[in-house]
């Protein structure tokens, strides 16, 4: 089993839809969670960071975070064709431990 | 302007080369790393220095070496023993203390014929 599990895609979602990204993780005591955005051939960007259970709001972008099972997510609100990457889920313990990505396609 | 740079952006060389890649960050963060990504896949950790003069390696650091004599610089020699050199290479950078965020520089893409 891997550490980090996200469904690779393509996830499409139409323009101004709701766009949900999952993720979940194998090690129990990962202490911070980050998800990343990176355009075709360009390097990773931190969007959004969570340290604990529930949810934390940033603009259109909303983190989840359930330590106990083991699952960290991301809704993006209001989805805009600029939004279309691969998010990169990264749990920490210690080092990041980067799944796979979930590529996004939002369609116009 | 704070950031990380990458140089070269992109890279050509030919089997049997050592290639250095270089990484530079004026962010005065104690810790750098070297990221591995291939099409479609996560990015693998080749090394990694939490100070100057010290150094981890990664999952996945045979065929590659590092140094870190400065804070600022972290260069990754990719050595003619690396089986599979071509990808894109990916160095980050983030404090030690509080979150550890990390923040990636550009990249540069290696490609080995």
């Amino acid at each position: 089993q891997k550490e980090v599990e996200q469904n690779s895609g393509p996830l499409s979602v139409p323009e101004g839809a709701i766009a949900s990204l999952n993720c979940t993780y194998s090690d129990r005591v990962s202490q911070s969670f980050f998800w990343y955005r990176q355009y075709s051939g360009k390097s990773p960007e931190l969007i959004m960071s969570i340290y604990s259970n529930g949810d934390k709001e940033d603009g259109r972008f909303t983190a989840q975070l359930n330590k106990a099972s083991q699952y960290v997510s991301l809704l993006i609100r209001d989805s805009q064709p600029s939004d279309s990457a691969t998010y990169l889920c990264a749990p920490r313990k210690g080092k990041l431990i980067f799944g796979q990505g979930t590529e996004l396609s939002v369609k116009p | 302007d704070g950031g990380i740079t990458q140089s070269p952006k992109y890279l050509f060389r030919k089997e049997g080369q050592n290639v250095t890649l270089s990484c530079e960050q004026n962010l005065n963060h104690d810790a750098m790393y070297w990221y591995r990504q291939d099409p479609g896949q996560g990015l693998r950790l080749i090394y990694y220095s939490q100070i100057v003069n010290d150094f981890q390696k990664g999952d996945i650091a045979e065929g590659y070496s590092v140094s870190r004599e400065k804070k600022e610089s972290f260069p990754l020699t990719v050595t003619s023993a690396q089986k599979n050199p071509t990808a894109f290479y990916l160095c980050a950078s983030s404090q030690m203390r509080g979150a550890n965020e990390q923040y990636f520089g550009p990249g540069t893409r290696l490609t080995v014929t």
